[in-house]
């Protein structure tokens, strides 16, 4: 049964603090690992990390996969109070009818104080 | 493009009551999936379909039933609803990038159900 974990399950912060968020997964067959972000209504696609892609960046978000390790650190760095919300871990299989499904984590709550 | 269109936004069932929660896309994505958020929970997997004509169960399929017969709609039917069943569904779909996998899936807005 694939597995993933993340951790802490709710962080509180300071506008302008740096965040690290843990994801740690066991699957069967790993294909790639996906981060979300989730406000009030669906996830929004942050990023995905493959065994060609193990590290991503976009403005004040970055995230690397340690395929090795079996984990993928989210970094938030000058976080503002927008950048509250939940953020979700999956991972994808390969192979077969199994192409499609994706496990995601529990999530972590990030609040970020003024 | 509409993206991800899900209906209702809301719902309040009768426990033994039957629905369809319908959802559709218009991205031409193979992928289709149902996935159910309860608290502290993330999202679980309920049902999946790789094209039009193949489905398989997710982590929990147990009390719904799913059917695709195009590649834009991926309905969920309840049987015969349970206050278990009360949830946030989520439906989303995405295109395959063949050996880098899947694209980041899209969801759709969401339908929050109460079963009473």
């Amino acid at each position: 049964e694939d597995k993933v974990v993340q951790s802490p399950l709710s962080l509180v912060v300071h506008e302008g603090d740096t965040v690290t968020l843990n994801c740690s997964y066991e699957v069967t067959n790993f294909r790639s690992l996906l981060w979300y972000k989730q406000e009030k209504k669906a996830p929004t696609f942050l990023f995905m990390l493959t065994s060609s892609g193990i590290e991503k960046k976009s403005g004040r978000l970055s995230s690397i996969l340690d395929k090795k390790e079996l984990f993928s650190i989210l970094n938030i760095t000058a976080t503002q109070t927008g950048d509250s919300a939940v953020y979700l871990c999956a991972v994808a299989r390969a192979g077969g009818t199994s192409y499609g499904k994706l496990t995601f984590g529990q999530g972590t709550i990030l609040t970020v104080h003024p | 493009n509409a993206g991800v269109t899900q209906t209702p936004k809301f719902q309040v069932l009768k426990t033994g009551q039957s629905m369809t929660l319908q959802c559709a896309q218009d991205m031409n994505h193979e992928y289709m999936s149902w996935y159910r958020q309860d608290p502290g929970m993330g999202l679980r997997l309920i049902h999946y379909s790789v094209g039009a004509g193949i489905t398989d169960q997710g982590e929990v399929p147990n009390g719904y039933n799913v059917s695709r017969s195009t590649t834009e709609d991926f309905p969920l039917r309840l049987l015969s609803a349970a206050p278990s069943q009360t949830s946030v569904y989520f439906c989303a779909s995405s295109y395959s990038l063949g050996a880098n996998g899947l694209d980041g899936y899209t969801f759709g807005s969401g339908t929050r159900l109460t079963v009473v």
